[in-house]
Parts: structure tokens; sequence; C-alpha cells
């Protein structure tokens, strides 16, 4: 039963197309996270929500586009796909903000060709 | 400067050492600290939280903070090889709620 699930695990996709990433927690938390991995293994905050309510939005080009339907999912809307999009997307959720231990769903991986 | 540093690695270390991994922040306002650890393929997950001067240990990890120096360190005693991975350090930017993380240091444990 996983705790926090993301789909599709793999994508990989032409420039200029539109995709979306989603996420799904059955913990019950009320916060959520948009993590981009690059490929230096560096982990950058993307986006938070916390009971629908965006908080936390990062200088992050505004063809990524988050949305929150309820407390248990996110999604992540990436228009105009470029090749620098490519990258490993990670969902996160926690029981509050702050000092709330995130716990990280298994990643999507975004290929853009 | 990033906000949060760490060597890149990789750190080898054999089977049975301490492995010890460190990490240096820049807000000196910072009151919150991670060590989370991530497969390759896999994503993070955390090992330890620590919010005050000193060391924390939980089994045979020691997390230790000195606010001071600015400094966060990670001790993995009797270093086994499924501790192979990449650790990487996050600090709490309390005013924004925002994790920072570090690039992370890349273990190797050899039998």
């Amino acid at each position: 039963d996983t705790a926090v699930s993301q789909t599709p695990k793999y994508l990989v996709t032409q420039m200029g197309n539109d995709k979306s990433i989603k996420c799904e927690q059955n913990l019950g938390h009320d916060t959520m996270y948009w993590y981009k991995q690059d490929s230096k293994k560096f982990l950058k905050i993307m986006f938070s929500y916390n009971n629908k309510e965006l908080i936390i939005n990062e200088t992050v080009p505004n063809r990524f586009s988050p949305k929150s339907p309820d407390k248990a999912h996110l999604n992540l809307h990436i228009n105009s796909l470029e090749l620098g999009d490519s990258a490993v997307y990670f969902c996160a959720s926690s029981r509050d903000r702050g000092l709330e231990t995130q716990y990280f769903g298994p990643g999507t991986r975004l290929l853009v060709l | 400067q990033k906000e949060v540093e760490q060597n890149s690695g990789p750190l080898s270390v054999p089977e049975g050492a301490i492995a010890s991994l460190n990490c240096t922040y820049s807000d000196r306002g910072s009151q919150s600290f991670f060590w989370y650890r991530q497969y390759s393929g896999k994503s993070p997950e955390l090992i330890m939280s620590i919010y005050s001067n000193g060391d924390k240990e939980d089994g045979r990890f020691t997390a230790q903070l000195n606010k001071a120096s600015q400094y966060v360190s990670l001790l993995i005693r009797d270093s086994q090889p499924s501790d192979s991975a990449t650790y990487l350090c996050a600090v709490l930017r309390d005013s924004s709620y925002k994790l920072i993380f570090g690039s992370g240091t890349r273990l190797l444990v050899r039998p």
C-alpha cells in the first residue's frame, strides 16, 4: 500500500509537447510538494501546497503549473516542454509544513527529446 | 555560495569502519536539519533529524550539529555495503518552510 504514489514513472516526450504528472498520498497529510532533481542529483523545491493552498512557489518558468484538487492530490502540468526540463520530478508530503518529516514518492523520470 | 554545501565524494570506506559525512549551511537563522539517504534510482528517505546543538544517536547513526560553526555531520558506525548510497543534507528555512538540500555525498562501503 504505497504512501505517496506518482504516475507515470517514466515519461519520454518531444520538445514542445504538454504533459502532466500526477501525485497522490494516502497518509492523511496536509502538505504536498513538488521537487526537481537534475542530472547532478541536486534536489530543488518547486512548489508546495498546504491544505490546497499554494504556500511555496519557487522561481520556475510559468510553463510549470501545479494544481491541488484536494489535500490528497497534487498534479504538475508542464507546457511547451524543453530539453532542460529533463529530470526526475519527486512529489512529497508531510503532516504539516515546517518541521514535519517529508515522505517522497518514487519519482517520475522525464526525458524530453 | 550555495546555501547548503556538501562534498560530492565519493567517500569510500571499508566495511566496519566509521563513515563521516559533513555539511555546512549559510543561513545562520536555520533551526532544523535533516539527513536523507537516496539509493541509486530511488527516492530520498529520512534517516535523521536534529534541532539542537550536540549529538543525536539512532542505532548506528549519529547526527552532530554545531550552530555556531553552521555545521552538521552524520556518522555511520560499523558501515555496511548496504549503506552505499547518496546522503543528502537538508536545512529547513523556517521563515518560508522550504527544505533546502545540498547536492549530496556519495558513500561507497567496500566489502
